[in-house]
């Protein structure tokens, strides 16, 4: 089982609703990333936290509005979506720089599909 | 600007041989690392390697092996007696300089590996 959890698994929709994407995890990791994933790409970078604090920011729209309340919790908040943000939100974690390797640890993703 | 390349969109194998899966890069800094990642169908990504820059040795991960050619900027994944559970899309990551706490990872396009029975 996967040790970065993401909730809700699937999510559909309306271009004028507002949602939330959750992810927790409790491996004592201090940075935290959103990824997203469209059918068939790699996953592309669109955040990253630090110690809580937003560290990367890969010009994602602003409808589009991530949260970090604690270390353990990432949120990324979703409102007046386009049809073509429909993907697989991946969420994943890391340890700080003292580990050597780095290694992201991913949860199983939010299916998003905006109608 | 940094750049992975998996030439192979897809990969079909015999269950019980060994599988090769191309990775090239590309990048201006002498300190990065190598990640391979597995996706099966459920979506979450699950790491497998790991390939530091400075790292004299190839890495070796139980079925999973690295054939790191530096020179060339090759970085292949080898799975040794593939297994059906193996089927999945195999990703390539490289993050340029050294762990930092918040990084950068960049992925490759894929490869989508089918073992056969």
């Amino acid at each position: 089982d996967t040790e970065v959890t993401q909730t809700p698994k699937h999510l559909v929709m309306g271009m004028t609703n507002k949602k939330s994407l959750k992810c927790e995890q409790h491996m004592g990791h201090r940075a935290m990333y959103w990824y997203k994933q469209k059918a068939k790409k790699p996953p592309e970078l669109m955040f990253v936290y630090s110690y809580e604090k937003l560290s990367i920011n890969e010009s994602v729209p602003s409808r589009f509005s991530p949260e970090c309340p604690n270390s353990s919790l990432l949120n990324l908040h979703l409102h007046a979506l386009q049809p073509e943000d429909s993907a697989l939100y991946l969420c994943a974690s890391s340890q700080d720089q003292h580990s050597n390797t780095g290694e992201l640890f991913f949860g199983e993703g939010s299916r998003l599909t905006v109608l | 600007a940094q750049k992975i390349t998996q030439t192979q969109p897809g990969m079909f194998v015999q269950e019980k041989e060994a599988v090769t899966l191309d990775c090239t890069y590309d990048t201006s800094d002498p300190s990065y690392g190598l990640f391979w990642y597995k996706q099966p169908s459920s979506g979450e990504m699950i790491f497998l390697i790991y390939q530091g820059s400075y790292d004299q040795q190839n890495a070796t991960e139980g079925r999973y092996s690295l054939n790191f050619q530096k020179a060339r900027k090759s970085a292949n994944l080898v799975i040794s007696a593939s297994q059906l559970g193996d089927s999945a899309m195999y990703f390539c990551a490289m993050r340029e300089g050294r762990n930092q706490g918040a990084q950068k990872l960049v992925f490759g396009q894929g490869t989508r590996l089918t073992i056969n029975p």
